[in-house]
């Protein structure tokens, strides 16, 4: 298994445009999470789906940040408009059913808003 | 409010010591506590779990205890290498919650040759 996936790996992007970040999420994994990573702030939990469907996106900053889980191998987490605050690390991960509850990171989206 | 603290953002220690890093949290009741190491440019990587009745927890080279009456997690690398450094998170996932983690800051451990 090719683990989680994420793309782009960088963006760069000036302040005001959209940003569409990409997740693939390990077969088979029901929950799937969006972070965002910053020194200031660590790692923060941004939203979480299972099954596909939104269950918790009381981190979401504002707005301007939307997520979406079409089907089961996808999701996306969009910033429209983005601003040079957004620039972070923004991290997919996913995790099984089970008591475990440990979660496959994706190696990240590194964002930079000009 | 809730809080997780994990001691020092870094600690330097020589090859061969017993590293130990501190995780402490406050107005938290949880059921499982997870360790991951993240390495500079990559995703956080799962180590170990232990449930709030389990005292302790080893993995190899790696031991990890929870207190659940001092609200406290220790994690030990027992004879560390230098390939040992990296950052260490430890996650809390709280009794009766969604069974989402809430990450602490982390700890840079930098294991001397």
């Amino acid at each position: 298994d090719a683990g989680v996936i994420q793309s782009p790996r960088h963006e760069v992007t000036e302040m005001g445009q959209e940003v569409t970040l990409r997740c693939k999420p390990i077969s088979g994994h029901n929950s799937l999470f969006w972070y965002r990573q910053t020194m200031m702030r660590g790692l923060e939990l941004l939203i979480y789906f299972n099954n596909n469907v939104p269950i918790d996106d009381s981190g979401m900053p504002e707005d301007r940040f939307s997520a979406k889980m079409p089907n089961a191998s996808f999701s996306t987490l969009k910033i429209q408009p983005s601003e040079p605050r957004d620039s972070a690390v923004y991290f997919c991960a996913s995790r099984p059913t089970g008591a475990t509850n440990e979660q496959f990171f994706g190696p990240g989206t590194r964002l930079t808003v000009l | 409010s809730q809080k997780i603290e994990q001691n020092s953002e870094a600690l330097n220690i020589q090859e061969g010591k017993t590293a130990t890093l501190t995780c402490n949290y406050t107005n938290y009741s949880p059921a499982y506590l997870q360790w991951y190491r993240q390495d500079p440019g990559r995703g956080p990587v799962f180590l170990l779990l232990i449930r709030e009745n389990e005292k302790e927890k080893r993995k190899e080279r790696l031991k990890v205890t929870f207190d659940t009456t001092l609200k406290q997690s220790l994690f030990h690398i027992t004879a560390s290498q230098p390939a040992d450094s990296a950052t260490y998170l430890c996650a809390l996932i709280s009794s009766g919650s969604a069974r989402q983690l809430t990450f602490g800051s982390g700890t840079q451990l930098t294991v001397l040759p």
